[in-house]
């Protein structure tokens, strides 16, 4: 069964500190997706990143990092330098068409980010 | 503006009373996706078309939820009979082609039954 766990339910920091939000997942498939999003108060989902399985390179992208590592099922997100505008609830969701094809999302339950300034 | 939209915003409906969510995807967007969300949890799967083709309703809660998309563009979440139960964010997304590729989402549509 296809699963997705961020066991940080909320986490609090101060304007400037590293931040790393963690993802682990569960798939029987060996074709899939990883993804992040960030859900800010306005509840729209901006996509942040995609990764395929098959790819373990790890990717930066200005203060945003993301470490794959298939080896422990985790797809872990760090905020460097962090800021007030990075306040909001970040997903971690899988995509596989193993079951149905669909290549549905699972989400992860979130993990609200506070940066207090 | 080239994103997904969906309206209406909010809506509040009185238990028993049916509703209708409208998703218009990214203009060109083959696939499309419908989503659940109650409050603080994350996005639960509900349908999924490829282009007027709803190929997996697994999702649906109940059959009082029927998803439509005649035209393979815009599409419509109905609830019938709404009940508490049902309040949450409806959440459309839709990807290029290929259902693997990403989602980009709308803003989602905020029930509220009474």
């Amino acid at each position: 069964a296809q699963k997705v766990t961020q066991a940080q339910t909320e986490i609090s920091v101060v304007e400037k500190e590293d931040v790393t939000l963690d993802c682990v997942y569960e798939t029987r498939d060996t074709t899939y997706y990883l993804f992040w999003y960030k859900q800010p108060p306005s509840g729209e989902l901006v996509f942040l990143i995609r990764r395929n399985s098959f790819d373990e390179q790890n990717e930066i992208s200005g203060r945003y990092s993301w470490n794959f590592q298939k080896s422990t099922s985790s797809f872990n997100f760090t905020i460097t330098a962090s800021q007030v505008v990075d306040s909001a609830v970040y997903f971690c969701a899988l995509s596989e068409g193993r079951d149905s094809g669909t290549y549905k999302y699972i989400f992860g339950t979130g993990t609200r980010l506070k940066v207090l300034a | 503006g080239a994103g997904v939209s969906q309206s209406p915003r909010y809506k509040v409906a009185k238990r028993g009373q049916d509703v209708a969510l409208r998703c218009d995807p990214i203009s060109g967007h083959v696939s499309l996706f419908w989503y659940q969300q109650a409050l603080g949890q994350g996005p639960e799967f509900l349908t999924y078309f490829q282009n007027e083709a709803q190929l997996d309703k697994s999702g649906l809660p109940s059959d009082r939820f029927f998803a439509e998309r005649p035209e393979g563009s815009v599409s419509t979440l109905k609830i019938q009979r709404t009940q508490q139960e049902d309040s949450a964010v409806y959440l459309c997304a839709s990807s290029f082609i290929a259902p693997q590729e990403t989602q980009y989402f709308g803003p989602g549509t905020r029930l509220l039954v009474l």
